[in-house]
């Protein structure tokens, strides 16, 4: 089955500065990365999602970019803000077949110090 | 419109009890989803229903462990004579077939 490595676990920037983290998969069949933020105490949510039919994808600060021959995907966070202070969680799954649920990534905490 | 709603938000019981643990998805999902999230620990899947298929129970750890989904909405997981070790906080997520997987707030268990 899947399986999916999430590097670093955690990861300490200054505010401003970028945060890199890295993610790995196992099943060349899987087609569908999302990342999730879950603060302190509360539900993932997602932030943003790469299908395997695309190599990148930006929304304002965050961008995603997918490697498909090497199985990876990496989430990039730019002008990084206190609030970005989270552990971000990231995922793989077999899009829209009978298998969907996502295997995750065992997360990593980003703190933004101001 | 309303999320997923889980119930209840905090459950302690003590070893060997059987527990249930409530989610109610977003109205018109088809798929849901259970997953477990033990302490610093990333999510991991469970079960999954989708719409009147043959639920994927791949993920159960044990035959302690069992869901149901009635009328195609509200699913019950259901944990047997549990264990110090199914402490976690047990999360249903729901979404349309192929979709964004929405999160409830979970369920925080602990076995005592």
């Amino acid at each position: 089955g899947e399986n999916v490595e999430q590097h670093p676990s955690t990861l300490s920037v200054q505010e401003g500065d970028s945060a890199v983290i890295k993610c790995t998969y196992s099943d060349s069949a899987s087609n569908y990365f999302p990342w999730y933020k879950q603060e302190l105490g509360k539900r993932p949510q997602l932030i943003i999602d790469i299908r395997s039919n695309v190599g990148e994808k930006k929304d304002q600060r965050i961008a995603v970019t997918l490697n498909k021959t090497a199985k990876h995907f990496s989430l990039h966070i730019t002008e990084t803000q206190p609030e970005d202070s989270a552990v971000y969680f990231c995922a793989a799954s077999i899009y829209g077949g009978s298998q969907g649920n996502l295997i995750f990534g065992k997360g990593t905490k980003l703190s933004v110090k101001p | 419109g309303a999320g997923v709603s889980q119930s209840p938000s905090n459950k302690v019981t003590e070893k060997g009890k059987d527990v249930e643990l409530r989610c109610d998805p977003i109205s018109g999902h088809t798929a849901l989803y259970w997953y477990r999230q033990s302490l610093g620990q990333g999510l991991e899947f469970l079960i999954y229903f989708q719409g009147n298929s043959a639920p994927d129970k791949s993920g159960l750890p044990s035959d302690r462990f069992s869901a149901e989904r009635t009328g195609g909405s509200v699913s019950t997981l259901t944990i047997q004579r549990t264990q110090q070790e199914d402490s976690a906080v047990y999360l249903c997520a729901s979404s349309l077939l192929g979709r964004e997987q929405y999160f409830g707030p979970g369920t925080r268990l602990t076995v005592t």
